[in-house]
C-alpha cells in the first residue's frame, strides 16, 4: 500500500515548456486534489476531483489542467509555464470530501521551478 | 472571508516547557478545524481534528467559538515535536483553507 504517489521529485523547466505532474493513489480515495505551496502561504487548492470523469477548480486553477480517468490518476499539466508556477506542489486525496473525518493523504511533493 | 491565520511564523521552546501553537480563524458557519503537522523529511499528513476531541502524542486542541481559536497546545515538548504545523479549516464547499504554518523547534 504506497498511498499517494506524486512523480517527479524535482524539476527545472524554461518558461514556456509544458510538463505533466503525475499523482497515483491505491486507496480508492474519491476524492483527489491538487496544492501548491509557496513561502510564507498555506496550501492553495489548484484543482480537483471527487471522481472519475469530474473534475473542478480550485482557488488558483490558472495555467493547469487536470483530468481524471480514472480512480487512481490525477495528473496535473502545466500548459506553459511561467516563473510565478514556481512552488512545491502536493498531491492529496481522502474517502469522500464531505465527510467530517476531514483526514487528507498527501503525496511527497514535487518541487517545480521555472526559469 | 474565510480565513485562517498562524500567527508565528516559528516557535522556539525548550525541552519540558509547554507549547502553544495559535491559530485563528474567520468563518460564518460552524467551523471544522484540523491540525496537520509535517516532520522533517516525512509528508504532511493529519494531526487531530476538533470534532473528535481527541489527543494525539500529548497534543490537545480546543476549538473557542468567542475568541475564534482552535490552539494547538502540549504541556511538556519533546524533541521529536519539532516539525512544521498547519491549522486548516474545511469551508462551506468542504475544502480546506490553510493557514501559513508554524515552525516549532523544541531546544535540547
Amino acid at each position: 500500500n504506497a498511498g499517494v504517489t506524486q512523480t517527479p521529485k524535482f524539476q527545472v523547466l524554461k518558461t514556456g515548456q509544458s510538463m505533466t505532474l503525475q499523482c497515483a493513489q491505491d486507496m480508492n480515495h474519491e476524492y483527489m486534489s491538487w496544492y501548491r505551496q509557496d513561502p510564507g502561504m498555506g496550501l492553495r487548492l489548484i484543482h480537483y476531483s471527487v471522481g472519475a470523469g469530474i473534475t473542478d477548480q480550485g482557488e488558483v486553477p490558472n495555467g493547469y489542467n487536470v483530468s481524471r480517468s480514472t480512480t487512481e490518476d490525477f495528473p496535473l499539466r502545466l500548459l506553459s509555464a511561467a516563473p510565478s508556477q514556481t512552488s512545491v506542489y502536493f498531491c492529496a486525496s481522502s474517502y469522500s470530501r464531505s465527510t467530517s473525518t476531514g483526514e487528507l493523504f498527501f503525496g511527497e511533493g514535487s518541487r517545480l521551478t521555472v526559469l | 472571508a474565510q480565513r485562517v491565520t498562524q500567527p508565528e511564523k516559528l516557535l522556539s521552546v525548550f525541552k519540558g516547557a509547554p507549547v502553544e501553537l495559535k491559530c485563528n480563524y474567520s468563518y460564518s458557519g460552524s467551523p471544522e478545524l484540523f491540525w496537520y503537522v509535517q516532520y522533517s523529511r516525512q509528508r504532511l499528513q493529519l494531526l487531530l481534528r476538533h470534532i473528535s476531541r481527541e489527543s494525539i502524542k500529548g497534543f490537545t486542541a480546543d476549538l473557542n467559538k468567542g475568541e475564534t481559536s482552535f490552539h494547538l497546545k502540549k504541556p511538556f515538548a519533546q524533541e521529536e515535536d519539532s516539525a512544521m504545523y498547519y491549522c486548516a479549516l474545511k469551508d462551506s464547499n468542504y475544502q480546506l483553507i490553510w493557514g501559513a504554518g508554524t515552525k516549532l523547534i523544541i531546544k535540547p
